[in-house]
C-alpha cells in the first residue's frame, strides 16, 4: 500500500462548479500535510497547509480527518486557471521529517 | 532573488555515461534536496542536506551522489546512467527542514 493515496483522476468539471478531492495516508504518526499544486511541465508550489481545525484561503478549503486519516481539498467556484495537478504532501512523523508524496489529482476545468 | 536555480533544463545520455544535475539558491536556505518524479508515481526523495558539509540519504540514493561544500549548491552526480534513471528532477531549498520548500524548475533526464 502506498503511503500516501490519492485519485488520479483526471476530474473534468465545467467552469464555476465545486470540486473535492480527497487523500488517504497509511502513517498515523505523520505530523503535518500540504497542498501542493503542479502546472503541466513546472515545479510543485505549495498551495496550502492543511490544520486539524480545517483552513480556507479564499476558494480553497483543506480538512484534516486524523481519525480516519485523510485530507481533503475543496474548490469552489472553479477557475480555467485551476486547471492543475494537485499533490498531496505529508510530513513523516520519524526524525527526518521528511516529505511524502502523492501521486497527484489531474484536474481539468472546461469552459 | 532568482531562487532555486537548476541547469541543464534537458539532458539526453547514453547508458554508462556520468553527469552532474545543478542546484543553487539564493535565499541562505540551510535544507536542500533533490527529487525525481515519474509518472504515476509521487516525488521521491534522492538525497537531502541540512546544511554545509551534512548530507544524508533518501528514499531512493541508488546510483546519486551529492555534496555540499557550500550553503548556496547541491549538485547531484549520477556514476553511470542507467534508463531508469530517466525522469524529471527537482531541487528544493527551505530555511530549515521543516519549513516550506522552493523548487526549482527541474531537469528532464532521458538515458538512452
Amino acid at each position: 500500500r502506498k503511503e500516501v493515496e490519492q485519485d488520479p483522476g483526471p476530474f473534468n468539471v465545467p467552469e464555476g462548479a465545486t470540486v473535492a478531492f480527497n487523500c488517504t495516508y497509511s502513517n498515523s504518526a505523520s505530523q503535518s500535510f500540504f497542498w501542493y499544486r503542479q502546472d503541466c511541465r513546472k515545479e510543485p508550489k505549495l498551495l496550502m497547509s492543511v490544520y486539524s481545525s480545517g483552513n480556507e484561503d479564499g476558494r480553497f478549503t483543506a480538512q484534516l480527518n486524523r481519525a480516519s486519516q485523510y485530507i481533503s481539498l475543496l474548490i469552489r467556484d472553479s477557475k480555467l486557471s485551476d486547471s492543475a495537478t494537485y499533490l498531496c504532501v505529508v510530513r513523516s512523523g520519524d526524525s527526518n521529517y521528511q516529505l511524502i508524496w502523492g501521486a497527484g489529482t489531474k484536474l481539468i476545468i472546461k469552459p | 532573488n532568482a531562487g532555486v536555480t537548476q541547469t541543464p533544463k534537458f539532458q539526453v545520455l547514453k547508458t554508462g555515461q556520468s553527469m552532474t544535475l545543478q542546484c543553487a539558491q539564493d535565499m541562505n536556505h540551510e535544507y536542500m534536496s533533490w527529487y525525481r518524479q515519474d509518472p504515476g508515481m509521487g516525488l521521491r526523495l534522492i538525497h537531502y542536506s541540512v546544511g554545509a558539509g551534512i548530507t544524508d540519504q533518501g528514499e531512493v540514493p541508488n546510483g546519486y551522489n551529492v555534496s555540499r561544500s557550500t550553503t548556496e549548491d547541491f549538485p547531484l552526480r549520477l556514476l553511470s546512467a542507467a534508463p531508469s534513471q530517466t525522469s524529471v528532477y527537482f531541487c528544493a531549498s527551505s530555511r530549515k527542514a521543516t519549513d516550506t520548500q522552493y523548487f526549482g524548475p527541474g531537469t528532464r533526464l532521458t538515458v538512452l
